[in-house]
């Protein structure tokens, strides 16, 4: 167990609304990350941190923001949620193992957008 | 972005059988890690290879990092019930902060 948690666990809003998931880590881990997971395109990374205020883009970026005001949270914003980001957003903290890197992930959050 | 190739992308098995599944790449790794995931949960991770050719165990899961790091191996002996679940591969490099993630194999164990 990472001591990582997301809120809410599960959401629906409706198209054009703002929507902010939260991610909650315990152990001060330098690294965060925002994955999405669909039917067919497995996870797939939104934005990450390396540290608070530092951000950079994934592969799936548009329409999301991030912020990182202290180490044990990273937000997820969607500006103006539509229905092609209703899917599954799991966070992930990166550990050092015992020869390399490993990341562990949060329950995730649902989210459908009406 | 890339995506890492698993096979099978689905097994169907009965309890007890043994289960072999593989990942292969079109570029090196230095890391390959092995995750589960079930219904309505997070991945977990399994087990973490760092070395080419270096063989780890997790009890009845055995997982391989192969020798042209390009591909990875799991095996997951006399399975049972609770093994039921999508299992992904993905694989990082030195410096590099992203994962790159398999298409998941998916394991369904017939009674």
């Amino acid at each position: 167990d990472a001591g990582i948690t997301q809120s809410p666990r599960h959401k629906v809003t409706e198209t054009g609304t703002p929507v902010t998931l939260r991610c909650h880590q315990t152990e001060n881990h330098r690294y965060m990350y925002w994955y999405r997971q669909d039917p067919g395109h497995g996870l797939r990374l939104i934005h990450y941190s390396y540290g608070v205020k530092d951000t950079d883009k994934g592969e799936v970026s548009d329409g999301y923001s991030v912020s990182r005001s202290k180490t044990e949270d990273f937000l997820l914003t969607l500006e103006s949620a539509t229905s092609s980001q209703t899917s599954v957003y799991f966070c992930a903290i990166r550990e050092e193992g015992l020869a390399g890197y490993e990341q562990y992930f949060g329950p995730g959050t649902r989210l459908t957008v009406t | 972005g890339q995506q890492l190739n698993q096979s099978p992308q689905s097994m169907f098995i009965q309890e007890g059988e043994d289960v072999s599944m593989n990942c292969t790449s079109s570029s090196i790794f230095n890391t390959w890690l092995w995750y589960k995931q079930e219904p309505g949960e997070g991945p977990v991770l399994l087990i973490a290879l760092y070395k080419a050719g270096e063989l780890t165990s997790n009890g009845r899961l055995t997982a391989q990092f192969g020798i042209t790091r390009k591909d990875s191996f799991l095996n997951i002996s006399a399975s049972i019930p609770s093994d039921v679940g999508i299992y992904f591969c993905a694989g990082s490099n030195f410096g590099n902060e992203k994962l790159t993630f398999g298409t998941g194999t998916r394991l369904t164990i017939i009674p």
